[in-house]
């Protein structure tokens, strides 16, 4: 069963911010939010992980509502080599358990 | 980061052959590694959990005499599709767990093609 709900599709254009929006409404005290993206014909590409605090590294910043039940993907100025489908991901922390993919949102960067 | 690589990257086979696929952590010990299939246009669906030394545990409705995982280190699992039909064709990835930094890496995937 999913754990999350994500929009299907949607478009940025280049050099804006893309905004991808997740929801997790079942979401379990000890399970975070990690997002993955999958470039066509490639393997999924981790990005960000986060708990409850607002997490940013090099990749993008993740917002996660303070009951935890919807986040936010924003990477900051899209580019189009961030055209890939976006997966939102509800599990525990652990390297050992395994990941659920769902159907994912497909971004598509436009110049 | 980690790096996880796959052999073959591609690899075009006759019905009935055998086909192995080969999943490597290239700078870590992966005790536990997955191996995922993904058909056009779909989300990648879990096959098989595969620990090192031990059997591996397959997703229901995955067929474990068809698809023989092997982890016989902590660097390399393979995956072997035996008597490869067209409807296996499909993009097959694995990924590896990286214990000291709690997180999974994804190989490149290889693409299967049944003739």
């Amino acid at each position: 069963d999913a754990k999350t709900t994500q929009p299907t599709s949607m478009d940025c254009a280049e050099g804006r911010a893309a905004n991808l929006p997740c929801n997790h409404s079942t979401i379990s005290g000890n399970e975070y939010v990690y997002w993955y993206r999958q470039i066509h014909s490639q393997g999924p590409q981790y990005i960000i992980h986060g708990l409850k605090n607002n997490e940013t590294n090099e990749m993008a910043s993740l917002i996660i509502t303070e009951d935890r039940k919807s986040s936010t993907l924003i990477l900051p100025h899209a580019t189009l080599r961030d055209t890939a489908v976006y997966y939102c991901i509800v599990r525990v922390a652990t390297s050992y358990d395994k990941v659920i993919f769902g159907p994912g949102t497909s971004l598509s960067v436009i110049p | 980061g980690a790096v996880v690589s796959q052999h073959p990257s591609w690899v075009i086979c006759k019905s009935g052959t055998s086909v192995k696929i080969e999943c490597r952590s290239l700078d870590f010990q992966a005790t536990t590694m997955f191996w995922y299939r993904q058909f056009p246009k779909q989300s990648l669906m879990l096959m098989a959990t595969s620990n090192e030394g031990s059997k591996a545990t397959y997703e229901q409705g995955v067929e474990k005499d068809k698809f023989l995982i092997n982890h016989a280190s902590l660097t390399l699992s393979t995956l072997t599709v035996t008597s490869a039909h067209p409807e296996d064709s499909s993009f097959y990835i694995c990924s590896a767990s990286n214990p000291i930094e709690d997180t999974q890496y994804f190989g490149p995937g290889t693409r299967l093609t049944v003739l």
